[in-house]
């Protein structure tokens, strides 16, 4: 249980072209996800926390109408790097919570996403 | 603000051994410290979890010592082998509305064979 899936696991786009990252729950409701970005060797910087039905809320430095968070249901958050440009290329991970968990609302992590803009 | 401290970076360890990784935070609203394993290429995985009321949690050959007074823990891992090569991440969780994580800066561990 409490799996979590990402699409797609890597993509190369050009620059100035938007891209889109799905993360999905596929077998627990999750009314908060997660993106983070980690850059090679380095830890994971949490970008924004996703609020199923309501605006995301986004960490300090990062722009918001850059990277667009949308958490349409339970299952699914996506992020959309618009207007991507090569230091936007990172490994993006997302986590969702499960609240049906006892162990804390245990975040569970999904493969990430390799972003590699050119 | 770096909000937990992890050492050390890198660490090398003989197979058998144990390897020590080291958190220490300074916000004392964190109520829950997770580690997590993350391989090259892949997302972070939930190895362990301990809450400040217990100082010591072991699962397997995996134990978290919580020193709540002085405001670290640790991860241990005996028996290390060859497979436990990853990065391990501390983390720890803001007791808010929003549960965000806080990481460390991760330890690239390397068993050798």
């Amino acid at each position: 249980g409490a799996v979590v899936s990402q699409h797609p696991s890597w993509v190369i786009c050009k620059s100035g072209t938007s891209v889109k990252i799905e993360c999905r729950s596929l077998d627990f409701q999750a009314t908060t996800m997660f993106w983070y970005r980690q850059f090679p060797k380095q830890s994971l910087m949490l970008m924004a926390t996703s609020n199923e039905g309501s605006k995301a809320t986004y960490e300090q430095g990062v722009e918001k109408d850059k990277f667009l968070i949308n958490h349409a249901s339970l299952t699914l958050s996506t992020l959309t790097v618009t207007s991507a440009h090569p230091e936007d290329s990172s490994f993006y991970i997302c986590s969702a919570r499960d609240l049906a968990r006892l162990e804390g609302n245990t975040q569970y992590f999904g493969p990430g996403t390799r972003l590699t803009v050119l | 603000q770096q909000q937990v401290k992890q050492s050390p970076q890198s660490l090398i360890v003989q197979k058998g051994g144990i390897s020590i990784i080291n958190c220490a935070y300074e916000n004392t609203a964190f109520d829950y410290f997770p580690w997590y394993q993350q391989f090259p290429g892949k997302g972070p995985a939930l190895l362990i979890a301990i809450r400040p009321d217990v100082s010591e949690k072991k699962e397997g050959r995996f134990t978290i010592s919580f020193n709540k007074s002085a405001k670290q823990f640790s991860l241990h891992i005996m028996d290390s082998q060859p497979g436990d090569s990853a990065t391990y991440f501390c983390a720890a969780r803001s007791s808010g509305s929003a549960r965000q994580l806080t990481f460390g800066s991760g330890t690239q561990l390397t068993v050798l064979p």
